[in-house]
């Protein structure tokens, strides 16, 4: 059971878009900024958004970050066949036993 | 280019050690917090321990406090991780991570297996 909270699957179609929530609580999204990571089969994951909205150099601006009270959205528009990837959210969390967390991961699935 | 490669991976039985290491390049080790994030097969990603850039701070997930340990050499820009009384459910890909702030990871090795079975 991962501290954050994401859906396990999404799907859409190739130029659609999609989107992949992460919830949490006061003690970690709701105080610290929240990163998203791609992970595609069999390769180390990547930084795709950082401290909630900001992309690094190279991500392309499909790739989309927001947060509002302790909940993120990692947005992707004009889908590609190879997004399709497993997607992680990830931040602090500030509690008792403080320590990295992050979400369960999110499949998305490119029709 | 920064470049993190992990090492020390191997097949150990359960109760015994093994010491990881990620050897760092191409960026100024001693500014930037540390991570081991590891990875159960066919699992999601968990957290497990970082540490400050001068080794001051040093965290843990619950499930392997008192029996893992970070360290760092800024000297030869190097991260270990120290694995003793190593259980089934360690078994996983260790990967080594740079952060820029304790809720970032920017870069991260190729990983490297552990797999804890008798």
């Amino acid at each position: 059971q991962s501290v954050l909270t994401q859906p396990p699957s999404v799907s859409a179609a190739p130029g659609q878009k999609v989107t992949i929530s992460c919830s949490g609580s006061s003690s970690n999204i709701g105080n610290n900024y929240v990163s998203w990571y791609q992970q595609l089969p069999g390769t180390a994951p990547k930084l795709l958004i950082y401290d909630n909205n900001k992309r690094p150099s190279g991500i392309p601006d499909r790739f989309s970050g927001s947060k509002s009270g302790t909940s993120a959205t990692l947005g992707i528009t004009g889908l590609q066949t190879g997004d399709e990837a497993d997607y992680y959210c990830g931040t602090w969390d500030s509690s008792l036993s403080a320590g990295g967390v992050f979400g369960g991961g999110t499949k998305l699935t490119v029709l | 280019e920064v470049q993190l490669v992990e090492s020390g991976g191997g097949l150990v039985q359960p109760g015994g050690s093994l010491r990881l290491s990620c050897a760092a390049s191409g960026f100024t080790f001693s500014s930037y917090w540390m991570s081991w994030v590891r990875q159960a097969p066919g699992k999601g990603l968990e957290w497990v321990a970082n540490i400050k850039q001068d080794g001051s701070e040093k965290y843990y997930v619950d499930s392997v406090k008192g029996r893992f340990t970070i360290s760092r050499d800024n000297a030869k820009n190097s991260l270990y991780l120290q694995m003793n009384s190593l259980r089934a459910e360690d078994t996983a890909v260790y990967y080594c991570a740079r952060g820029d702030t304790v809720t970032t990871y920017d870069y991260w090795g190729q990983g490297t297996l552990v797999t804890v079975s008798s």
